[in-house]
């Protein structure tokens, strides 16, 4: 089946470590990839968005991500996390040809610890 | 520019009841997309909606459930006959282009919490 999967369910860290979020997908063709936050008690918020030219892309809040096409990933990466990156985060894919839906994976938690 | 307004935040309806869920686009957004959010699970596409026209509902469950984006006011998701397992949060987003239009990114809302008991 065609899915988008995020292999950490729950990621703890302490302030200052590095971080990386793990997405794969399984569709074939042309792809547009996302990664999406969101804070305690807020609605979901776009970190970045991968939709062609250079596979590295920034994001907001120091957030970079990498599209590797032969792997199928768009893993998410942060070089040193703060306490206020405490969130859930959620890697989409919407596939081009197809009428502007999201597939997310299942999220991931992030707690930071201070 | 407000963001995506969802109303309520929260939802308590009874088994069999009926519930309705608002969504006020971003202004000048005409597409709007549901999302539904079971508890421990990401978020799964249910339907998405222009413009008084239903563009992709092969997300939406077969029965009960339905929605709409009517010319004027929000769009609505209407569950009729609530039962337990239609507990979940239910996300809006908008944004102002479709597929193909250049510009697809979606802005969120804070979601519904419907809670069935």
């Amino acid at each position: 089946a065609q899915s988008v999967s995020q292999h950490n369910h729950h990621v703890i860290l302490s302030e200052a470590a590095s971080l990386e979020l793990g997405c794969n997908y399984s569709y074939g063709g042309t792809v547009n990839l996302f990664w999406y936050v969101q804070y305690p008690g807020q609605h979901l918020q776009l970190l970045l968005k991968y939709f062609s030219g250079d596979p590295l892309v920034k994001g907001i809040k120091g957030f970079e991500a990498e599209f590797i096409k032969s792997k199928f990933s768009f893993n998410l990466r942060k070089p040193s996390v703060q306490w206020s990156d405490t969130a859930e985060y959620f890697c989409a894919v919407m596939r081009s040809s197809n009428t502007g839906k999201l597939i997310f994976g299942q999220g991931t938690t992030l707690q930071v610890k201070p | 520019n407000a963001g995506v307004m969802q109303n309520p935040r929260h939802l308590v309806r009874r088994r069999g009841q009926e519930a309705r869920l608002r969504c006020s686009p971003m202004k000048g957004h005409s597409h709007v997309y549901w999302y539904r959010q079971l508890p421990e699970e990401g978020l799964k596409f249910m339907v998405y909606l222009q413009k008084e026209n239903i563009i992709d509902e092969s997300g939406m469950p077969k029965e009960r459930f339905s929605a709409e984006f009517p010319k004027e006011g929000p769009s609505i998701l209407r569950i009729q006959q609530v039962v337990r397992g239609d507990s979940a949060a239910y996300f809006c987003a908008s944004s102002p282009g479709g597929p193909g239009q250049g510009n697809t990114e979606a802005f969120f809302g804070q979601g519904t919490r419907l809670t069935v008991v």
